[in-house]
């Protein structure tokens, strides 16, 4: 596709409900990223995957937050049990190889809202 | 591990005025470093990069940015503002040979009076 993809656009949901977020990364970028982005925090790393590498969850908030990256493409961001705390707008991000500038192309992010 | 600041958080200027937002981070070294934009209501967007060679780097819309490295800092600039710069800047680092995760600052909004 022309850009970074997600799915959905919108999410609402009951605290303590699991969700699952979507993205397509642009053909052949092997690096993704997801971001946080709530008001006054600006954007908040969560994940990176590059490549067959392992990835880097250092930004994941709690063991609710995980993610997966199938086939190198598609990766979904599962939280689990949410809560309030948890409604934010969750930006995904992909970029060219390791070897190449890394530009990150945003996609249109999911707004998740916790009732 | 890296970190980013962005010392201002909102700034509210009249058109035709100069800008300077500035940016800091944290790490002894190399990097390369970003500037993105995001205007109201659509995607975060690339509004100029540094990764090597002239530290002063233009960008899109008539922004540049000055790379200091004595200083860690990467200020964005605009001699002259108008009002389609309102907007929210974000300013990203990305340690080169360490990781290759780009962490961002905390966000500037910026508010352009008419």
């Amino acid at each position: 596709g022309a850009g970074v993809s997600q799915s959905p656009s919108n999410k609402v949901t009951e605290k303590g409900k699991d969700v699952e977020l979507r993205c397509d990364p642009i053909s052949g970028h092997t690096a993704l990223y997801w971001y946080r982005q709530s008001l006054g925090q600006g954007l908040e790393f969560l994940i990176y995957f590059q490549g067959n590498s392992a990835p880097d969850k250092s930004g994941l908030p709690s063991d609710r937050f995980s993610a997966e990256r199938t086939g190198g493409s598609v990766s979904t961001l599962t939280i689990q049990r949410t809560q309030q705390e948890d409604s934010a707008v969750y930006l995904c991000a992909s970029s060219r190889p390791r070897d190449s500038i890394q530009v990150e192309f945003f996609g249109p992010g999911t707004r998740l809202t916790v009732l | 591990a890296q970190s980013v600041s962005q010392h201002n958080h909102h700034v509210i200027l009249s058109e035709a005025a100069s800008l300077e937002l500035g940016c800091n981070y944290s790490y002894g070294g190399t990097v390369n470093l970003f500037w993105y934009v995001q205007y109201p209501g659509q995607h975060l967007q690339l509004l100029l990069k540094y990764f090597s060679g002239d530290p002063l780097v233009k960008g899109i819309k008539g922004f540049e940015a000055e790379f200091i490295k004595s200083k860690f800092s990467f200020n964005l600039r605009k001699p002259s503002v108008q009002w389609s710069d309102t907007a929210e800047y974000f300013c990203a680092v990305n340690a080169v040979n360490r990781d290759d995760k780009i962490i961002f600052g905390k966000g500037t909004r910026l508010h352009i009076l008419p």
